[in-house]
């Protein structure tokens, strides 16, 4: 299994354009979530999708859209970016039973926003 | 939302037992405890959860306290690899079935030689 991938790695963009991060999972985790971590901070969420069709807003959605049209994607839009986007930015899907939060991270899309 | 407090450092010499605290006071009698680690800016990684009881696997051990207001993540034989930023999480509960993971800052660990 690849886990949880993540592309691209990095990425610079100019304030106002869009761009979509990736985020791919082979465990057929129904859970999927999209964190942002800025310098010297813990992660916080942005938003996350318990299954195919069904997406939520967690504690920093505005400027994000999500999408889940199959179990193992769930991509991130960046509508216009701003500098205050910018971060390092993690999928993570979940496994385990219901009511448990064991979840497998990617390894991150470092973003900078100019 | 139960919070959590954790040391922002702690360091462990090579080879011996690294014990980090947690309180979650306001932690509520369904909510778990996790504990994620972080290493030099990779994704973060689970190492162990736990209700009330204490938990051991292969990482670690979780002591939670009767009381259920603080915990010790033990790392038996701290190696240099072990140096990571170390989360203590509670989940919150969003739905009957799913939750979400606040993670707060975490207390950087650091093994020396």
């Amino acid at each position: 299994n690849a886990g949880v991938t993540q592309t691209p790695k990095f990425q610079v963009l100019k304030t106002g354009q869009s761009m979509t991060l990736q985020c791919a999972q082979d465990m057929n985790h129904e859970y999927m979530s999209w964190y942002r971590q800025d310098p010297g901070m813990g992660l916080r969420l942005i938003h996350y999708s318990v299954g195919a069709g069904i997406t939520d807003q967690g504690e920093v959605p505005n400027g994000y859209n999500v999408s889940r049209s199959t179990t193992e994607d769930f991509p991130l839009r960046l509508l216009s970016a701003a500098p205050s986007q910018t971060s390092v930015y993690f999928c993570a899907s979940r496994s385990g039973t219901s009511g448990q939060e064991t979840q497998y991270f990617g390894p991150g899309t470092r973003l900078l926003v100019l | 939302d139960a919070k959590t407090t954790q040391p922002p450092s702690m360091d462990c010499a090579e080879g011996r037992a690294a014990n980090l605290p947690c309180n979650h006071s306001t932690i509520s009698g369904n909510e778990y405890v996790y504990w994620y680690r972080q290493i030099h800016s990779q994704g973060p990684q689970y190492i162990i959860h736990g209700l009330k009881n204490n938990e051991t696997n292969e990482m670690a051990s979780l002591i939670i306290t009767e009381d259920r207001k603080s915990s010790t993540l033990i790392l038996p034989h701290a190696t240099l690899r072990d140096t990571a930023v170390y989360y203590c999480i509670v989940r919150v509960a969003l739905t009957s079935n799913t939750g979400k993971l606040i993670f707060g800052q975490g207390t950087t660990l650091q093994v020396k030689p």
